[in-house]
């Protein structure tokens, strides 16, 4: 069964430092997303993609944060100068577009610590 | 914005007993209300969902119900067996605005063999 892909599946970095999460979404999906979850809280969507732009974004998605679709198949979020806040799980999602865009499928996300 | 609460928090079941998880929502213009599992070391994974103009749904031991006018909907699972032990959330969205699911706290359930 087709699923979306997260690297790494842990990432420790200093305060201050840029990160990048990586994403492989599923291959014939158009919608592509980012949720992240701080520990103890709720899961919290920052940001949908789609045709090489973002289409909505939370205000948690600030200028710190970017995302890109770099060759076809990868989908990453950068975060420029990390904050001891940043710290979380960060999940990606796609989507097929269509009569079933709603249905969203995850990876099994990423825990970044920040130091 | 749109606010999920979900309860309760935590559920310890017999196996063979049935689980119930509530949530309610906070904006009537929401229309699409999914329930996620999410296992140890896993993403959350799409079990059921239900559009606004349906009240109920069901797929072999799973159902939601969803009562618009309350503002509430849950997940009915009958006949539990340990591998639904899990974190099960809900969310609420409104259908082709971006696909922007506001998540409830989660349940951990938990099935006793």
């Amino acid at each position: 069964e087709p699923e979306v892909t997260q690297t790494p599946s842990h990432q420790v970095t200093q305060m201050g430092q840029e990160v990048i999460l990586r994403c492989v979404p599923i291959s014939n999906h158009l919608y592509f997303y980012w949720y992240r979850q701080i520990l103890g809280q709720k899961v919290e969507f920052l940001v949908s993609f789609y045709n090489n732009e973002i289409s909505e974004k939370s205000e948690i998605f600030d200028d710190q944060f970017s995302v890109e679709r770099p060759d076809g198949s990868n989908f990453t979020l950068k975060i420029r100068s990390t904050k001891l806040e940043d710290s979380a799980m960060y999940f990606c999602a796609s989507s097929p577009g269509g009569a079933t865009n709603e249905k969203l499928f995850f990876g099994s996300g990423t825990q970044l610590s920040v130091l | 914005g749109e606010n999920v609460e979900q309860h309760p928090s935590t559920l310890s079941v017999q196996e063979g007993d049935s689980a119930v998880i509530k949530c309610t929502y906070s904006d009537s213009a929401s229309n699409y209300f999914p329930w996620y599992k999410q296992e140890l070391g896993k993403g959350p994974q799409l079990i059921i969902d239900i559009r606004s103009n349906v009240g109920e749904k069901k797929d072999q031991r799973i159902a939601v119900t969803l009562n618009k006018t309350a503002k509430h909907f849950s997940l009915h699972i009958t006949e539990t067996q340990p591998e639904d032990s899990a974190v099960y959330f809900c969310a609420a969205s409104i259908h082709n605005a971006g696909n922007m699911l506001t998540f409830g706290g989660g349940t951990r359930l938990m099935v006793k063999p």
